[in-house]
C-alpha cells in the first residue's frame, strides 16, 4: 500500500497570502489529522477529520482551517499568513478502529516558509 | 501545548551501545506511542503501548510504561548509525484521539 502523501513538499509564501496544503491518506484510512511542527513549539495538533467532518480541533486561530473530501483526502488552508506560520505541516491517517487505539501514519510533510 | 518532557534532550553514543530515552506526561492516557523523525522529515511509527501494558518489545526496541509515575522509556539495543534521528513520545489522553507530543530526544550514533 502507498503511504500518506502530501503536496506540495515545499512552499514559500509572503505575509498576508493564503496557502492550501493537500494530504492523501493511506487507502482505507478514514481519519486524517494535521499537525504543525516548529522549533519553538514542537509538534502540535491542529485538527482531525473523519467522514468529511471536523471531529477534533487544537488550539489554533481561525486562520487555520481544513476540510475532508468523500475519498478521505484532506486539505488544510491558512489565510493571512504570518511569519510564525513557517513550519513543517504533517498529515497523519489512521483506520479509526476506536478511541485511543489507533496507530497514526504520517506523511513526509510540507515545509512552509513565510517571508 | 506539549504533554510532557523527554529526557535527555540530546544523546550521543557509539555504535553497538544501548540508548535509553525517557518520557514523562501529565494526564491519564489510553496509550503512548513512540515515533522517529529523520532530519525534519515525516514521523515513523515505532511502537504503541496501551495503558494496561507495562512492557512491549519490537525487534531492538523495548518500551516500558509506568502509569503510576506517568512515565515511559524507550530502549534501543545494539544501536546503529542508521538509528541517528529524533525520537518523540506521544500520548493519547483518555477519551481523546489526538496525539500530544513530547519535546523529543536527538540521538546521534557515532560509527
Amino acid at each position: 500500500k502507498a503511504g500518506v502523501t502530501q503536496t506540495p513538499r515545499y512552499l514559500i509564501k509572503t505575509r498576508g497570502q493564503q496557502v492550501t496544503l493537500s494530504c492523501s491518506p493511506i487507502s482505507g484510512h478514514r481519519s486524517v489529522s494535521w499537525y504543525q511542527q516548529t522549533p519553538g513549539q514542537g509538534l502540535q495538533f491542529l485538527f482531525e477529520y473523519f467522514s468529511e467532518t471536523q471531529r477534533n480541533k487544537g488550539n489554533f486561530p481561525g486562520r487555520f482551517s481544513g476540510r475532508q473530501f468523500s475519498n478521505s483526502r484532506s486539505e488544510m488552508n491558512v489565510s493571512t499568513l504570518e511569519l510564525g506560520d513557517s513550519a513543517l505541516y504533517l498529515c497523519a491517517s489512521s483506520l479509526d478502529l476506536g478511541v485511543g487505539t489507533d496507530t497514526q501514519y504520517f506523511g513526509p510533510g510540507t515545509r512552509l516558509t513565510v517571508l | 501545548s506539549q504533554q510532557g518532557e523527554e529526557d535527555p534532550q540530546a544523546l550521543s553514543i557509539q555504535e553497538g551501545e544501548n540508548a535509553t530515552m525517557n518520557c514523562s506526561y501529565k494526564t491519564s492516557i489510553n496509550n503512548l506511542q513512540w515515533y522517529r523523525q529523520n532530519s525534519g522529515r515525516g514521523l515513523v511509527h515505532l511502537i504503541l503501548i496501551r495503558s494496561n501494558e507495562r512492557e512491549k518489545h519490537s525487534g531492538r526496541l523495548r518500551v516500558t510504561l509506568d502509569t503510576s509515575k506517568k512515565s515511559s522509556s524507550l530502549l534501543i539495543t545494539a544501536s546503529r548509525a542508521a538509528d541517528t534521528a529524533s525520537y518523540f513520545c506521544a500520548t493519547v489522553a483518555t477519551g481523546r484521539r489526538a496525539l500530544t507530543f513530547g519535546s523529543g530526544t536527538r540521538l546521534q550514533v557515532q560509527p
